[in-house]
């Protein structure tokens, strides 16, 4: 059975710390991938990563970094946490694409941060 | 510029059928997923469409026109269980990354 991991459910952060949010996969996918969720805005893509090292910004990368030191596990990182940052932020992994993949991301349960 | 609307709410009667309706336009496709997502809770695969025409599933169908940048899912024989939010996403070519566009997600209400 397929399981993507975040390390918290909820957290609660103030304004300028440094914010670490785990994700860990089990199906050894090669890409993984954070978003964030907020209201009205649907899931958009923060970054995302093909393979270990690699990573490649998505559509709203400012304020934060990523880490990919080992092939299950995908970190990301607010470097100074903004109130703005309050958000439920979703890991999700997938195989390589193959010609004949229906190419299913698999999400983790999230972790709801709240930043004051 | 990359767009997916769906209806923000929709209510409807447990037994009933429901239709959630999903247009896009993006610089590329290469399928559209639809997720289903409860409260608090990740989002879970429901279906995939690449070519025109209807997907079935059990009591789920999805519905898919290129030409028209449409697509619907169709839940028959509604269960209480189904009350969640459905997430259409395109998966977009316009560069090497097989990204999903999301739409915002229509909250299905599902009453007695």
């Amino acid at each position: 059975d397929v399981k993507v991991t975040q390390s918290s459910r909820y957290l609660v952060k103030r304004t300028g710390e440094k914010v670490f949010l785990e994700c860990v996969q089990d199906m050894d996918h090669e890409n993984m991938f954070w978003y964030r969720q907020d209201p009205g805005l649907g899931l958009r893509l923060i970054y995302f990563s093909y393979d270990v090292k690699m990573k490649e910004k998505g559509d709203i990368p400012e304020g934060y970094s990523v880490s990919r030191e080992k092939k299950e596990r995908f970190s990301l990182i607010l470097e100074s946490a903004s109130t703005n940052q309050t958000s439920m932020y979703l890991c999700a992994s997938r195989t390589s694409w193959t010609p004949l993949s229906v190419y299913t991301q698999y999400f983790g349960p999230g972790t709801r941060l709240t930043v004051l | 510029g990359q767009n997916i609307d769906q209806p923000t709410e929709m209510t409807a009667t447990e037994g009933a059928i429901v239709q959630i309706n999903c247009t896009y336009q993006t610089s590329g496709f290469n399928g559209l997923f639809w997720y289903q997502q409860h409260a608090g809770e990740a989002p879970t695969f429901l279906s995939y469409n690449v070519l025109d025409g209807l997907e079935e599933k059990g009591r789920f169908s999805s519905f898919l026109s290129r030409s028209k940048g449409y697509s619907y899912l169709l839940l028959k024989e509604l269960q209480m269980k189904d009350s969640a939010s459905y997430l259409c996403a395109v998966r977009d070519t316009l560069d090497s990354s097989y990204k999903l566009i999301f739409g915002s997600g229509t909250r299905l209400l599902v009453r007695p």
